[in-house]
């Protein structure tokens, strides 16, 4: 199975407040897990990204906590801001047999002002 | 910050007409790919391409589809007879590999292809 299923499909949250997305996989061979932050009419770019062997990666307001076990991984956007309202996509990669990445459906992040 | 540049911005075709979609990656960067997103809805895999060669296709990418790097520089994708259903956005991509192929993508800003 090589889908990344992606939760919520849209988020609201007030300014200041903490952001969470949900990840989940089933293809253990998965060696890297990005998000990609896409404003409209951009392509995506990546935000933050974290290897299987570490539980956590913290960069500035925005954090990935990784469960192995349970396959799967979250981003956290601390302090929300307006300017942070965009798509965010996780995605799942894979170095053996080809190289390609897999992204979820995406997450609909309104910040309020 | 370098940049993966794409043209056209948008391109609008007839059905059964071929398009070439063009791209010029990261000068240093070693794997390419294009992905696609069709309006609203996930960014979904198409090829890689490394060592002049490609190295995974997805089942969208069937005969239909072509890529090449022609010159060094630039990075095509060619798709031969449009249909309707291949409206959509097209991404490149480019990584440097130094981590690992796919750690790490820049994505261009895309071809958003309309098909008529």
């Amino acid at each position: 199975q090589q889908q990344v299923k992606q939760s919520p499909q849209s988020l609201i949250v007030q300014k200041g407040g903490i952001s969470i997305i949900n990840c989940a996989y089933e293809n253990t061979a998965f060696d890297y897990f990005p998000w990609y932050q896409q404003f409209p009419g951009k392509g995506p770019a990546l935000l933050i990204a974290i290897r299987p062997d570490v539980s956590e990666k913290k960069e500035g307001r925005f954090t990935i906590s990784f469960n192995k076990s349970a396959k799967q991984f979250s981003l956290h956007i601390m302090d929300s801001q307006p300017g942070d309202s965009a798509t965010y996509f996780c995605a799942a990669s894979l170095n053996t047999g080809g190289f390609k990445t897999i992204f979820g459906a995406g997450t609909r992040l309104f910040v309020k002002a | 910050e370098p940049e993966v540049t794409q043209t056209p911005s948008h391109q609008v075709t007839q059905m059964g007409q071929e398009v070439i979609l063009r791209c010029v990656p990261i000068s240093n960067h070693l794997y390419f790919y294009w992905y696609r997103q069709i309006l609203g809805q996930k960014v979904e895999f198409l090829v890689s391409f490394y060592n002049n060669e490609i190295s995974e296709k997805s089942e969208i990418f069937d005969d239909q589809f072509s890529v090449e790097r022609p010159d060094g520089s630039n990075f095509t994708l060619k798709i031969r007879s449009t249909k309707l259903e291949d409206s959509a956005m097209y991404f490149c991509a480019s990584s440097d590999g130094s981590q690992g192929a796919n750690y790490g993508y820049t994505f261009g800003s895309g071809t958003r292809l309309t098909v008529v």
